[in-house]
């Protein structure tokens, strides 16, 4: 079965530290791996894709990375800030031969950065 | 422009009604997708479609009915709702099949009574 799994459940830090969201996937066969923020009772907002043959992606203070053999992700946020508290849900598009785009997601990691 | 769009943002309806939920995108995108997220939980998929054809359901309940009429538009028609479907219904989009970034709409809060 495939899974994705999302370590730590949890996370407080205080404003300022840099810090790691780690996501971790049973199958290496994937399309490509999606990062999203889910801010309470609203929808999903992208973070970052990064495609099955990329290794990392960056977009402002945040950087993803791909370890397919490995079957790891692990998002770094730079400099956290209180805006940044959220959910933060990993997700794997596996590769299922259809390419429908199926998301499997990890069960997230809510995150606290206090001032 | 990456917008997914929903309505109603909520809805509160009887187990007896009739109501549908309605998400729009103009991207251009040929992929969408309903997803169901209950409260502490990640989103679940529900149905997909792609080029206005329904291509997965996640083995659904016949009370939900989705309906593609064109290529912006996907409804979720609801019907003899229970109240354990009370949930967040979320719509995403992408560009089509092979891969590529979903983008996802606010939600409609649904409440069954």
């Amino acid at each position: 079965k495939q899974e994705v799994t999302q370590i730590p459940a949890a996370l407080s830090v205080p404003e300022g530290e840099n810090l790691v969201l780690n996501c971790s996937f049973t199958d290496s066969a994937i399309y490509n791996l999606q990062w999203f923020r889910q801010d309470p009772g609203k929808g999903l907002t992208s973070l970052l894709l990064i495609q099955s043959s990329q290794r990392e992606q960056t977009s402002g203070r945040l950087n993803a990375s791909l370890d397919k053999s490995s079957g790891r992700s692990t998002l770094y946020i730079a400099a956290s800030q209180p805006g940044d508290s959220a959910t933060y849900l990993c997700a794997v598009d596996f590769d299922g031969g259809t390419s429908y785009g199926k998301l499997t997601f990890g069960q997230g990691t809510i995150l606290t950065v206090h001032p | 422009d990456t917008e997914v769009t929903q309505t109603p943002k909520h809805l509160v309806m009887g187990m007896t009604n009739k109501k549908s939920l309605k998400c729009e995108q103009h991207m251009g995108h040929r992929a969408m997708y309903w997803y169901k997220q209950k409260a502490k939980k990640p989103p679940e998929l529900m149905f997909v479609y792609s080029y206005e054809k329904l291509s997965i359901n996640e083995s659904v309940p016949s009370r939900f009915s989705p309906e593609c009429p064109n290529s912006s538009l996907l409804n979720l028609h609801l019907h003899a709702l229970q109240p354990e479907d009370s949930a967040l219904y979320l719509c995403a989009s992408r560009l089509g099949q092979g891969g590529g970034e979903q983008f996802f709409g606010p939600g409609t809060r649904l409440t069954v009574l």
